[in-house]
């Protein structure tokens, strides 16, 4: 099956402080990215979609400036939790599809716990 | 805004016994409904992807149906296993994919 690698895993920062995310298809071209946020025992809430090459779209309610989402590549998305406070900290998880099929399944990531301390 | 809509949220089997669970969807503008498995220190995994209306998909002792014009699909497991413990995410969409609260299934030993 198709892997999706997601790293780091876990990641403990300062407030005030910027995260970087990244979120790799291994093998096979991803046109479409997905970012999750996991607040404790809620669903998986959709930050915004990635798209290769053009800007991603947000959700209503999530900070695009906050959560800064780049897709430069077919096989890289990534996520940056920029000046990171308590109330960030969460369970981020990505998701990417195979292009071009919009009925695809999903491929996920492992997930990154984010604290801020 | 897109609501999916999952019951039970939490449900325990005994092994060996046949369940059932429902992901209820507005049934406008459906695109296409998705059911994963979560298990427990590991990524959601993908079961099935369903698109028409009356589809019935199967894999192994799991299987989905769909009713899109009254926005429901039941996922069905027969003779519960412990390894079938896990979370079920069913999710919405086309564009963007949108996902229920899930239904935590706990299988008895």
């Amino acid at each position: 099956g198709a892997v999706v690698s997601q790293h780091p895993s876990w990641v403990i920062c300062k407030s005030g402080t910027s995260v970087k995310i990244e979120c790799r298809s291994l093998d096979f071209q991803a046109t479409t990215m997905f970012w999750y946020r996991q607040f404790p025992k809620q669903s998986l809430m959709l930050m915004a979609t990635s798209n290769e090459g053009s800007k991603a779209t947000y959700e209503q309610g999530v900070e695009k400036d906050k959560f800064l989402i780049n897709h430069a590549s077919l096989t890289l998305s990534t996520l940056t939790v920029t000046s990171a406070h308590p109330e960030d900290s969460s369970f981020y998880i990505c998701s990417a599809r195979r292009a071009p099929l919009r009925t695809g399944e999903l491929f996920f990531g492992e997930g990154s716990r984010l604290t801020v301390l | 805004i897109l609501n999916v809509e999952q019951s039970p949220q939490s449900l325990h089997v005994q092994e060996g016994d046949s369940t059932n669970f429902t992901c209820s969807f507005p049934s406008s503008n459906f695109y296409a409904l998705h059911w994963y498995r979560w298990e427990t220190a590991k990524s959601p995994e993908a079961l099935f992807v369903m698109t028409l209306n009356g589809d019935e998909k199967k894999k192994g002792r799991i299987s989905a149906t769909l009713n899109t014009k009254e926005g429901y699909s039941y996922l069905y497991i027969k003779g519960s296993q412990p390894e079938d413990s896990a979370t079920y995410l069913c999710a919405l969409g086309d564009d963007k994919i949108i996902f229920g609260k899930g239904t935590r299934l706990h299988i008895l030993p």
